[in-house]
């Protein structure tokens, strides 16, 4: 299953309402999940199951969809969200993840 | 908090070997799968392979199938990477990665992560 990121790199300021989308290739019905990485850091969990905050995630961060589309929003963006986000399918073997999005300041 | 430490990585040739471990020191991880994930320079996230809680399932990325060997031992309660006929593209930061849970589809999503172990293959 592919899963392809729009877009690949955003600016934006803070307080801004960023919103990024992954498409499945085919439906993945809610296998969902949501990780931020910061340079050099490993990834960390955001949202699972499309829509499920990861505890200890700032309720910020929203996810939604089910089937093929999916989008993660970053509502009031806080300086310390500038990093790259990646979704991942759960769905099936092998799991994938989508190409990444960068989220640079403005 | 759970606490993932890789060792292992380092330079190898060509059509080497390598064996990457992964220990969580004071958390039991036998009820929880675990997965290998890589990252290569500059580059995007890769599933490399999962083991399920006892160690009897196995599951690999075509792109690693038959160089590769996941395996954990609970009773040391490590996870361990056999890597055997290294190419160039297999240089990466390999991150040690648990599953939320043991089955479906919390095995599949990672809670936790190392700090990552690098891999270079290179003459």
């Amino acid at each position: 299953i592919q899963l392809t990121q729009s877009p690949s790199s955003l600016s934006a300021s803070v307080g801004d309402r960023v919103t990024i989308t992954c498409r499945a290739s085919q439906g993945i019905s809610s296998d969902l999940v949501w990780y931020q990485q910061k340079p050099g850091k490993a990834p960390n969990l955001l949202i699972y199951a499309a829509s499920t905050l990861q505890s200890g995630v700032p309720s910020r961060f929203s996810g939604s969809g089910s089937g093929t589309d999916f989008t993660l929003t970053i509502y009031s963006l806080q300086p310390e969200d500038f990093a790259t986000y990646y979704c991942q399918q759960v769905n099936s073997f092998p799991l994938t993840f989508g190409g990444g999005t960068q989220v640079e300041i403005k | 908090e759970v606490q993932l430490l890789e060792s292992g990585g380092g330079l190898v040739q060509p059509g080497g070997s390598l064996r990457l471990s992964c220990a969580a020191p004071g958390f039991i991880l036998r009820s929880y799968a675990m997965s290998w994930v890589r990252q290569a320079p500059g580059k995007g996230l890769e599933w490399v392979s999962l083991v399920d809680t006892s160690g009897g399932t196995t599951l690999y990325a075509d792109s690693v199938k038959d160089r590769f060997t996941i395996s954990r031992d609970n009773s040391k309660n490590t996870l361990s990477l056999q890597m055997n006929s290294l190419r160039a593209e297999d240089t990466a930061v390999y991150y040690c990665a648990k599953g939320r849970g043991g089955s479906y589809p919390e095995s599949r999503t990672f809670d936790f992560w190392g700090q990552g172990a690098l891999v270079t293959v290179s003459s």
